[in-house]
């Protein structure tokens, strides 16, 4: 089993539409967990930070569930310049760099 | 602000030839990364320095040499290059010292590298 497992898409969602990804991790002792996203041949950039209690940023809502071990990323409002793969990244125990795991991305494709 | 900078942006080797990959950051951040991108797989880390003048190993470091010249620079060598190196690389650096997984990571716009 991957350390982190996200769904590799493509989601095709319509303009304004809600959607949402999950992203699954197998060490149940992971500490640190972000959302990033990465546009086509860019490089990934920060979107969010996941905290225990659930975080939001405008139009974008990501959660934590410690139980099932997954986090997800909420898009409400789907704007066509949100169209990007978005990776989940997980870091275990130890706190360290070195066993940052970044999930494979979603592909988001918003359609006009 | 140009926050991290890779070059060369594209380059195409012959097997068994070397390069050298730079990168540098202006943020004043204590700890520099190295990544390489291959489809399906996610960003797995090849080398990083949680320090100046430190350097350890990540997930995938075979085949593959780091220096971290000064806090400002990073780079990556391929000594002898092989087609199974081919593929997207990135920079990143971060704030603290230590190489915490806890902070978030700045991106350079990578390089993509293709070995014949």
């Amino acid at each position: 089993r991957k350390e982190v497992e996200q769904d590799p898409g493509p989601f095709n969602v319509p303009e304004g539409a809600t959607v949402a990804f999950n992203c699954t991790y197998s060490n149940s002792a992971s500490q640190s967990f972000f959302w990033y996203r990465q546009d086509c041949r860019k490089e990934p950039k920060l979107l969010m930070s996941v905290y225990s209690s659930g975080n939001e940023d405008g139009r974008f809502t990501a959660q934590l569930n410690r139980a099932s071990q997954y986090i997800s990323l909420l898009i409400r409002d789907s704007k066509l310049s949100d169209s990007a793969t978005y990776l989940c990244v997980v870091n275990p125990p130890l706190r360290s760099a070195r066993q940052l795991t970044f999930g494979s991305g979603t592909q988001l494709t918003v359609l006009p | 602000n140009a926050g991290v900078t890779q070059t060369p942006k594209f380059q195409v080797l012959k097997t068994g030839q070397s390069m050298t990959l730079q990168c540098a950051q202006d943020m004043n951040h204590n700890s520099m990364y190295w990544y390489r991108q291959d489809p399906g797989m996610g960003l797995r880390l090849i080398y990083y320095s949680a320090s100046e003048g430190t350097t350890d190993k990540g997930e995938v470091p075979n085949g593959y040499n780091v220096s971290r010249l000064n806090k400002r620079e990073f780079s990556l060598r391929l000594e002898s290059a092989a087609p199974s190196q081919t593929s997207v690389y990135f920079c990143a650096s971060t704030q603290g010292t230590g190489g915490y997984g806890n902070q978030p990571q700045h991106f350079g716009d990578g390089t993509r590298l293709s070995i014949l």
